[in-house]
């Protein structure tokens, strides 16, 4: 199993362009998320999906929207970059296992925006 | 508002010697807490959570609900325990808040 994948691992992108950050995970885990990582902030939800066809805004959805394609893919898009959106983006996705809900991250991709 | 706060940026101990990750939450509810870790190069990764009572890697993590904390330690610290740690609180609806984390360099 490969668990959560992310591309594309690293970018850099000038003011006002448009990306799309993709995210897979084959865990078939119900629940996906999308977070910011910057220095000082730690992690920061942007969206989430607790479930295939459902999205939520999380704390900081500003700037983002968001796409549950299936229950694997979540993907992430930056429809103006700004540099204020310079950043390490992770998902993961989440199952009940018993206990408690364990998140599962992918590797990261290193956003610079100029 | 739900709130998870770890007071040091960067915590830096000798090899051998304790460790003490601090973590205080604020929750109206019943804390679920974890501690989630991730080293040089790798995911994060979760470490442990209260709700299971474990010790993972020599490291512990007990919930007082009367302080609203959950710092982890550990009694003798390795030098690869080096790593990024976070604190995170359940926030329902099976979302997570993460405190700012706290990154440990254990010294040879």
């Amino acid at each position: 199993n490969a668990g959560v994948t992310q591309t594309p691992k690293f970018q850099v992108l000038k003011t006002g362009q448009s990306m799309t950050l993709q995210c897979a995970q084959d865990m078939n885990h119900n629940s996906m998320y999308w977070y910011r990582q910057d220095p000082g902030m730690g992690l920061r939800l942007i969206y989430y999906s607790a479930s295939e066809g459902t999205t939520d805004k999380g704390e900081v959805p500003n700037g983002y929207n968001v796409s549950r394609l299936n229950k694997r893919e979540f993907s992430l898009r930056l429809e103006s970059a700004a540099p204020s959106q310079t950043s390490v983006y992770f998902c993961a996705s989440s199952e009940w296992d018993r206990v408690s809900y364990e998140q599962y991250f992918g590797p990261g991709t290193r956003l610079t925006v100029t | 508002a739900q709130r998870v706060t770890q007071p040091e940026k960067l915590l830096s101990v000798f090899k051998g010697a304790p460790v003490e990750l601090k973590c205080n939450y604020s929750y109206s509810g019943s804390p679920e807490l974890f501690w989630y870790v991730q080293y040089s190069r790798q995911r994060l990764q979760l470490l442990l959570r209260h709700i299971s009572r474990e010790s993972i890697k020599g490291f512990t993590a007990d919930l007082n609900k009367g302080e609203t904390s959950f710092h982890l330690k550990k009694p003798f610290a390795q030098e690869e325990d080096s790593a990024m740690y976070y604190c995170a609180l359940h926030q329902g609806a099976q979302k997570l808040v993460f405190g700012q984390g706290t990154r440990l360099t254990i010294n040879p």
